[in-house]
């Protein structure tokens, strides 16, 4: 049991480049969750899916795209990137109201 | 607006230390509230939550939480603690949203243990 895992770990882009963030679960949950963490501002919502084949904006979906591939795969997508888009991107799954498992994130630099 | 504060940014205490972090919150219903640790390069870990009942939650590894209403505050205790408990601590609370269960994190608080 793996829990949530992201890849990749560490990634580096120039502006203006295109990335995906892959995460994915094994719990079964119904819902993912794409934030980001800046330092003195907790984590930011970016986007979410309450369930399969529904997504929705989270607080700061600007610049981003996701998708729900089936229940367990949830991607997130920079299609240019910008130095504000460096960030640490987390991953989380929930099935109990509110009770989210995160992953252990991927740090994004932009140059 | 809801939202979530953490009034310490960063404490320092010795091992074997008494501990508590503050968390206040501002909800109109009655809040879901939890406490996430997060070791460093790590992902976040859930150590309690508090739904409704008894208002001091026990958690993992020794923590506890005790949930006061009047003072809108939801603050993190531990006796005595460890090297390995050197870590961000996040407040954060459960709204309902219309399609979705939403939480908000508060900015954390980064505690150092003194050997």
């Amino acid at each position: 049991n793996a829990g949530v895992t992201q890849t990749p770990k560490f990634q580096v882009l120039k502006t203006g480049q295109s990335m995906t963030l892959q995460c994915a679960q094994d719990m079964n949950h119904n819902s993912m969750y794409w934030y980001r963490q800046d330092p003195g501002m907790g984590l930011r919502l970016i986007y979410y899916s309450a369930s399969e084949g529904t997504t929705d904006k989270g607080e700061v979906p600007n610049g981003y795209n996701v998708s729900r591939l089936n229940k367990r795969e949830f991607s997130l997508r920079l299609e240019s990137a910008a130095p504000s888009q460096t960030s640490v991107y987390f991953c989380a799954s929930s099935y109990l109201l509110y009770e989210q498992y995160f992953g252990p994130g991927t740090r994004l630099t932009v140059t | 607006a809801q939202s979530v504060t953490q009034p310490d940014i960063h404490i320092t205490v010795s091992e074997g230390a008494s501990l508590e972090l503050r968390c206040n919150y501002s909800y109109g219903a009655t809040p879901y509230l939890f406490w996430y640790v997060q070791s460093p390069g790590q992902g976040l870990q859930l150590l309690l939550k508090y739904f409704s009942g008894d208002t001091l939650v026990q958690g993992i590894k020794g923590f506890e939480a005790e949930f006061k209403r009047s003072q809108s505050s939801f603050n993190l205790r531990k006796p005595s603690v460890h090297w390995s408990d050197a870590a961000e601590y996040f407040c954060a609370v459960g709204v309902t949203k219309t399609s979705y269960d939403k939480v908000i994190f508060g900015p954390g608080t980064s505690l150092s243990v003194i050997p």
